[in-house]
């Protein structure tokens, strides 16, 4: 099956710096990333999708100053959160899709980002 | 507005127990898929169901699709310890949405 590496598994920083989410697909060509970040036991939220070599579209509410997503090559999309304030501290997934399965999603295995 | 609500929201259960958890929708899916959740993980997919009316199952867990694929269920029996996690159905349109969510947790 395909295989999505994210890294790191858990970052803690301070308030005020940057964070950088890296989400690799390793057998296959990602044309489309998501990245999602979750509270315990509820659900996924969307924050935006990228295209490789287009801007992401980000979803309603979420600052794309604050998130930002580059998606420079087939294999790898990243999230950096910029001036981190504790309230960013969640987990944050990314999943990738292929034209070839356009169904189906394969999930990295998430960041747990704690910012003190 | 979350597309997909899935019930019950938490489920705490005695090993060998059955249960089942529903996803509903007013919109139409091309497919739907199941995911099961543990803690500090991704998501893993258990089952995409394709057509309407379809039925699967994988071991102990029986997936159906409804007749006009916009609601699902995921039915388990005899529920062991190992089955504890958060299921997350999510359906398939013009990106993929995912369910509330279904925190379960089986005692042994």
């Amino acid at each position: 099956g395909a295989v999505v590496s994210q890294h790191p598994s858990w970052v803690i920083c301070k308030s005020g710096t940057s964070v950088k989410i890296e989400c690799r697909s390793l057998d296959f060509q990602a044309t489309t990333m998501f990245w999602y970040r979750q509270f315990p036991k509820q659900s996924l939220m969307l924050m935006a999708t990228s295209n490789e070599g287009s801007k992401a579209t980000y979803e309603q509410g979420v600052e794309k100053d604050k998130f930002l997503i580059n998606h420079a090559s087939l294999t790898l999309s990243t999230l950096t959160v910029t001036s981190a304030h504790p309230e960013d501290s969640s987990f944050y997934i990314c999943s990738a899709s292929t034209r070839a399965a356009n169904e189906k999603l394969f999930f990295g295995s998430g960041t747990q980002l704690s910012v003190l | 507005t979350q597309l997909l609500e899935q019930s019950p929201q938490f489920l705490s259960i005695q090993e060998g127990e059955n249960l089942t958890v529903y996803c509903n929708s007013s919109s139409v899916f091309s497919s739907l898929q199941w995911y099961r959740q543990e803690p500090g993980e991704g998501p893993v997919l258990l089952v995409t169901v394709v057509t309407g009316g379809e039925v699967k199952k994988l071991k102990r867990l029986t997936f159906q699709f409804g007749d006009a694929r916009k609601d699902s269920s995921l039915h388990i029996t005899a529920a062991q310890p190992g089955d504890t996690g958060l299921y997350l159905c999510a359906g398939a349109g013009n990106q993929f949405y995912f369910g509330t969510g279904t925190s379960l947790t089986v005692i042994p």
